[in-house]
C-alpha cells in the first residue's frame, strides 16, 4: 500500500539555520505530496504541496520540490525562524487509489534564538 | 482559525466506558474525516464522510463508530476503551470528496485510565 517516510526527530537548529526534512514515499499510482505543519496545542494546517513530477511547492519560505526520480519530496526553508518550532508532515494522497490521505509519523523542530 | 469545531477539548474516562467526540466541519464543506494521533502510531486514518455517507474506511476498530448528520456535523464513537486508546483525536473537513486540502480541527484529547 501507499506510505510516506520522513526522518525524524527530534530536531534542534538555531534560528537563520538551513532546514532539511527528508521524506520519500511509495505509492502505487501517481500520488500528490503534501507537507503539513503542527504548532503546539494547534491540528495540523496544509504547508505546501505538488501534484505532479518537478513541481514546486512553497509557502512562508519553505519549498519542497516533486522528484518522480527519487520518490522523494523534501521540505527546504533557508533561515529558520523561532516561529518554526512546530512538527512537520509529509503526507501523500493518491486518486484512485487508497482513496485516503497517508502521513509520515512527523519530525518535530525546535528552533532556538 | 481553521473554522474546524471540535468538543470537547479533553475527556478523561474509564476503561470499559463510551465516549462521544464531536465536530463541526468549515462552513459549506461536505467532507469530514477522523484521524487518531498518538506518539507511537504516528496519524492514522480512521474514517471519511462525504454529504452523510461513509466514503473511506482506515483502520478503525469495531469498538468505534461514526456517522455524519444532515447539518454535516460528525460524531465518533468510542466504545469498551481501553488503555491503548488514549490518543488525541482529530476532525478535517473539505469541500471536495478527495483530502487534497484538508482543515483540522485543534483535536480531542481522550484519556483512558
Amino acid at each position: 500500500g501507499d506510505s510516506v517516510t520522513q526522518m525524524e526527530g527530534p530536531v534542534t537548529l538555531s534560528e537563520e539555520a538551513f532546514l532539511t526534512i527528508n521524506c520519500t514515499y511509495t505509492a502505487t499510482g501517481y500520488p500528490s505530496l503534501f507537507w503539513y505543519v503542527q504548532y503546539p496545542g494547534e491540528g495540523l494546517q496544509l504547508l505546501l504541496k505538488a501534484t505532479k513530477a518537478d513541481d514546486k511547492g512553497s509557502n512562508k519560505g519553505f519549498e519542497a520540490t516533486y522528484r518522480k526520480e527519487t520518490t522523494s519530496f523534501h521540505l527546504e526553508k533557508g533561515s529558520v525562524q523561532v516561529s518554526d518550532s512546530a512538527v512537520y508532515f509529509c503526507a501523500l494522497y493518491t486518486q484512485g487509489g487508497s482513496e485516503k490521505l497517508v502521513f509520515g509519523k512527523g519530525m518535530k523542530l525546535t528552533v532556538n534564538p | 482559525d481553521s473554522g474546524v469545531t471540535q468538543t470537547p477539548k479533553h475527556l478523561i474516562t474509564a476503561t470499559g466506558q463510551r465516549v462521544t467526540l464531536r465536530c463541526s466541519p468549515r462552513s459549506g464543506d461536505l467532507s469530514v474525516y477522523w484521524y487518531q494521533q498518538s506518539l507511537d502510531q504516528g496519524l492514522q486514518f480512521l474514517i471519511q464522510y462525504y454529504n452523510g455517507e461513509e466514503r473511506a474506511k482506515g483502520n478503525i476498530l469495531e469498538r468505534f463508530s461514526a456517522q455524519q448528520f444532515p447539518d454535516l456535523h460528525s460524531e465518533l464513537n468510542l466504545s469498551s476503551l481501553e488503555l491503548g486508546d488514549s490518543a488525541l483525536y482529530f476532525c478535517a473537513s473539505s469541500a471536495r470528496q478527495g483530502p487534497e486540502k484538508l482543515f483540522f480541527g485543534s483535536g480531542t484529547q481522550l484519556s483512558v485510565l
